[in-house]
């Protein structure tokens, strides 16, 4: 069975700062990995997704996120914070080797501070 | 652009009452979910459908019902709404690669 395990349910960083978000799966097969981004009263929106191939994927608002197999994580990462970064983030991941099967993460909720 | 659309934002139902929510989609998507999303729980899915008139259960089916008669839309249903359902609602419909969310319900069962 799958899992996702999102290490620190609020994290907090200065305007400038980088931002690191943990995420750590199981999976019994390869896995496809997902981060997804909420803005406050909004569905999620994808922010980037691997599924084969290059294992340092690049998404929307300067995020990128390194698949990497050995230590079974998918941290999302961003040089450089901005004030409206301020959101929750969910990582998921599928091992039905498509999204129709996702689990989620309990989610992150990161805060930017002036 | 996809767009998944819900039936309502906001939501207040009292104890017993029937609830629908309704989720329609505009990709041709074959797959639609119905998640419940809660503070530090992250998002349970509820149930799912892979074509019309087909169902699967998810996670945390209790309490719930679902019913796809379309292609394009899928309702949710509370046969008999409890305090304990109150909580944001996410449809999201799906092709091979990705899953696309519409905007939540907020449901408040008083």
């Amino acid at each position: 069975a799958q899992s996702v395990t999102q290490l620190g349910s609020h994290v907090s960083v200065s305007e400038g700062a980088l931002v690191l978000l943990r995420c750590n799966y199981s999976s019994s097969v390869p896995p496809y990995l997902f981060w997804y981004v909420q803005y406050p009263n909004q569905g999620l929106q994808l922010l980037l997704k691997y599924t084969t191939g290059a294992t340092l994927v690049k998404g929307i608002n300067g995020f990128e996120a390194e698949f990497k197999k050995s230590e079974t994580s998918f941290h999302l990462t961003k040089p450089s914070a901005h004030m409206s970064d301020a959101a929750e983030y969910f990582c998921a991941v599928s091992d039905s080797g498509s999204a129709r099967q996702l689990t989620f993460g309990s989610g992150t909720q990161l805060t930017v501070l002036p | 652009d996809v767009k998944v659309t819900q039936s309502s934002r906001y939501l207040v139902k009292r104890t017993g009452e029937k609830v629908f929510l309704e989720c329609v989609q505009d990709m041709d998507h074959e797959n639609m979910f119905w998640y419940r999303q809660d503070p530090g729980l992250g998002l349970r899915l509820i149930y799912f459908s892979y074509d019309v008139k087909m169902k699967e259960k998810g996670d945390i089916p209790e309490g719930y019902s679902v019913s796809r008669e379309k292609k394009e839309r899928f309702s949710l249903i509370l046969e008999s709404a409890s305090t304990n359902q109150t909580s944001m609602y996410l449809c999201a419909s799906s092709g091979y690669s990705e899953q696309f969310f519409g905007p939540g319900t907020r449901l408040t069962v008083l």
